[in-house]
């Protein structure tokens, strides 16, 4: 089966710098991968995502990058903000729409 | 567009009682529907996945006979925990895809619902 790898685990950046989330994924096969942002006790939300025959994306202080041939993709945030703090995952979606979930990463940026 | 809600967002029963969650998709037509159990800390851990009118597809290690799901509508599933311990208290999430517009693979998730049995 699909396995996803995400990392860092926690990230502290400083508010206006950006930060950068990295995955890893398995399965060839996958060919969608959306980012979700997930709040303290809410569901995740999605912010981005992009498909295997894209390379970059981008939607204002995000954008995301895949690199199918190495099978990473990645989340960029920019100029961030203090409400840009929470859980983000990175999913990698192949057939019959199963997910596979990276492990979270949690943002904090520091005012 | 794209609102997928839950309820109850959160319920305290008692060991050996059953319970009852229900997902909605709010303003489209959900063709698949999924639940996901999240411990903290931790990430998503998909237990079912159902299409309207038929039988869930649960994943490997999941009980059907304790978990039981129900698509009745294109709008509606519920995820019935039966006879609940402690050990079931989680946070179970559910999440819908179909919206018209995007592609069959893009789920939308509710709040999450909040279970704790004592």
């Amino acid at each position: 089966g699909e396995n996803v790898e995400q990392h860092p685990s926690t990230l502290s950046v400083q508010e206006g710098d950006s930060a950068v989330i990295k995955c890893t994924y398995s399965d060839s096969a996958s060919n969608y991968f959306p980012w979700y942002k997930q709040e303290l006790g809410k569901g995740p939300q999605l912010i981005i995502d992009i498909r295997s025959n894209v390379g970059e994306k981008k939607d204002q202080r995000i954008a995301v990058t895949l690199n199918k041939t190495a099978k990473h993709f990645s989340l960029h945030i920019t100029e961030t903000q203090p409400e840009d703090s929470a859980v983000y995952f990175c999913a990698a979606v192949g057939g019959y729409q199963k997910v596979t979930f990276g492990i979270g990463t949690k943002l904090q940026v520091i005012p | 567009g794209a609102v997928v809600s839950q309820h109850p967002s959160w319920v305290i029963c008692k060991s050996g009682t059953s319970v009852k969650i229900e997902c909605r998709s709010l303003d489209f037509q959900a063709t698949t529907m999924f639940w996901y159990r999240q411990f903290p800390k931790q990430s998503l851990m998909l237990m079912a996945t159902s299409n309207e009118g038929s039988k869930a597809t649960y994943e490997q290690g999941v009980e059907k006979d304790k978990f039981l799901i129900n698509h009745a509508s294109l709008t509606l599933s519920t995820l019935t925990v039966t006879s609940a311990h402690p050990e079931d208290s989680s946070f179970y999430i559910c999440s819908a895809s179909g919206l018209a517009g995007r592609s069959t693979d893009t789920q939308y998730f509710g709040p999450g619902t909040r279970l704790t049995v004592l």
